[in-house]
């Protein structure tokens, strides 16, 4: 089967600017986590949809970050505007059962 | 306080020998789970091996083990038989409540380990 698919591989902005992050998850998954991983670190929970809704978004900086996943498939992360300490490592994962499977990431680098 | 705690940020094992990456963890909950990830350089997480709170005996999946310590809240991963390919960031990860709800996981900082040959 194929793999959560993410787009695009790396990003390089100037801090201000806005950035999108698109996943596709593994067909049929209901729950779908973006992360973030800061170098050096182990990732950390943004947010979590089950379906199309909002399970948790409690690590969001909702004044800069926003998500949604339409029509409980497809997921983008949006950045407006980014700052210099976004620059990260993005993870998307997807869960059916009780493993969680992640994309390949999006490497954001904020100048 | 940190509810995964790798203190190794880095280790060295020979090709062929066997090496053990440490995880201590805390939480209250009696139902909760423990994961090991690799993050190999080219950046996808690679899922090893878990380990249930109430599973009575220590996980295995070929060369991987976790020598489960309830008591001491230690979840240490071995790694038997090391390879140049094993080389990689390690992550320890903690769910905490029952499998179904929506659950999410709280990662350690991870271990960099380097296979020499």
């Amino acid at each position: 089967e194929a793999g959560v698919a993410q787009s695009p591989r790396y990003k390089i902005i100037e801090k201000r600017q806005s950035v999108a992050f698109w996943c596709n998850p593994i067909s049929g998954h209901a729950t779908l986590y973006w992360y973030q991983q800061i170098l050096g670190q182990g990732p950390k929970l943004l947010i979590q949809f089950q379906n199309n809704g909002v399970v948790d978004d409690s690590q969001l900086p909702k004044d800069r970050f926003s998500a949604e996943r339409l029509k409980g498939v497809d997921s983008t992360l949006k950045i407006q505007p980014a700052k210099l300490e976004d620059s990260a490592v993005y993870l998307c994962a997807s869960r059916a059962d009780n493993e969680q499977f992640f994309g390949p990431g999006t490497r954001l680098t904020v100048l | 306080a940190q509810k995964i705690t790798q203190t190794q940020p880095g280790m060295f094992v020979q090709e062929k020998e066997a090496v053990t990456l440490d995880c201590t963890y805390d939480t209250s909950d009696q139902s909760y789970g423990l994961f090991w990830y690799k993050q190999p350089s080219s950046g996808e997480m690679i899922f090893l091996i878990y380990q249930g709170s109430y599973d009575e005996q220590n996980a295995t999946e070929g060369r991987y083990s976790l020598n489960f310590q309830k008591a001491r809240k230690s979840a240490n991963l071995v790694i038997s038989a090391s390879q140049l390919g094993d080389s990689a960031m390690y992550f320890c990860a903690m769910r905490e409540g029952r499998w179904g709800s929506n659950y999410k996981l709280t990662f350690g900082k991870g271990t960099l380990l380097t296979v020499n040959p």
